[in-house]
């Protein structure tokens, strides 16, 4: 069965510094990759996605994601993060033979300093 | 642009009383979804349904029932209430197929006194 595991429940970072949030899964079967974001008292965005081609994946507000097969993993960084950017994240997997359920992690919460 | 449209926002019900949470998407998606949320549990998927007529059990089903409507509408039943299932629901549609990203609506918080 499917897992994803989120090492760092919470991650305090000062405004400008970089920032990696790290993710592994695991899989019998290929699988697709995804990070939400979510702001207080509201749902999920889209942050990005990994489905095939390229392992190094960019999505909104400058983040981006690489996808490392061989360590079953799929971290989130950012070079230079802002205090909007405090948030929670959330990193999940689909199955290519499970239809669109996704199955999540247990999250990371980034706060930004300023 | 509406999205994903979750009703009541919040809820606060009594042991063994019985509720329904409605959602609603109007992107003409195939697929759509309910999840708990939990700290420190991520969310976790109640049930969901591929299509329209179609409804399976996710993760945590127990205590739940749905119904899928029509293509745009997805209902969430409590029957029972209890207090474990204090949570934050969360609704979700996608086009069909495991490379679909989800829609999230904004949630409704039910609270099981």
């Amino acid at each position: 069965a499917q897992s994803v595991t989120q090492l760092d429940s919470q991650v305090p970072v000062f405004e400008e510094a970089p920032v990696e949030l790290r993710c592994n899964y695991s899989s019998s079967v290929s699988v697709y990759l995804f990070w939400y974001v979510q702001y207080p008292n509201q749902g999920l965005q889209l942050l990005l996605k990994y489905l095939s081609g390229s392992t190094l994946v960019k999505g909104i507000n400058g983040f981006e994601a690489e996808f490392n097969k061989s360590q079953t993993s799929f971290h989130l960084r950012k070079p230079s993060v802002h205090i909007s950017d405090t948030a929670e994240y959330f990193c999940a997997v689909s199955e290519n033979n499970q239809g669109g359920k996704l199955i999540f992690g247990q999250g990371t919460e980034l706060s930004v300093k300023p | 642009n509406a999205g994903v449209t979750q009703t009541p926002k919040f809820q606060v019900l009594k042991t063994g009383q019985s509720m329904t949470l409605q959602c609603a998407q109007d992107m003409n998606h195939n697929s759509m979804y309910w999840y708990r949320q939990d700290p420190g549990m991520g969310l976790r998927l109640i049930y969901y349904s591929a299509s329209e007529g179609t409804t399976d059990k996710g993760e945590v089903p127990n205590g739940y029932n749905v119904s899928r409507l029509n293509k745009r509408e997805f209902s969430l039943r409590l029957e029972s209430a209890a207090p474990s299932q204090t949570s934050v629901y969360f609704c979700a549609s996608s086009r069909q197929g495991s490379n679909s990203p989800l829609h999230f609506g904004n949630g409704t918080r039910l609270t099981v006194t």
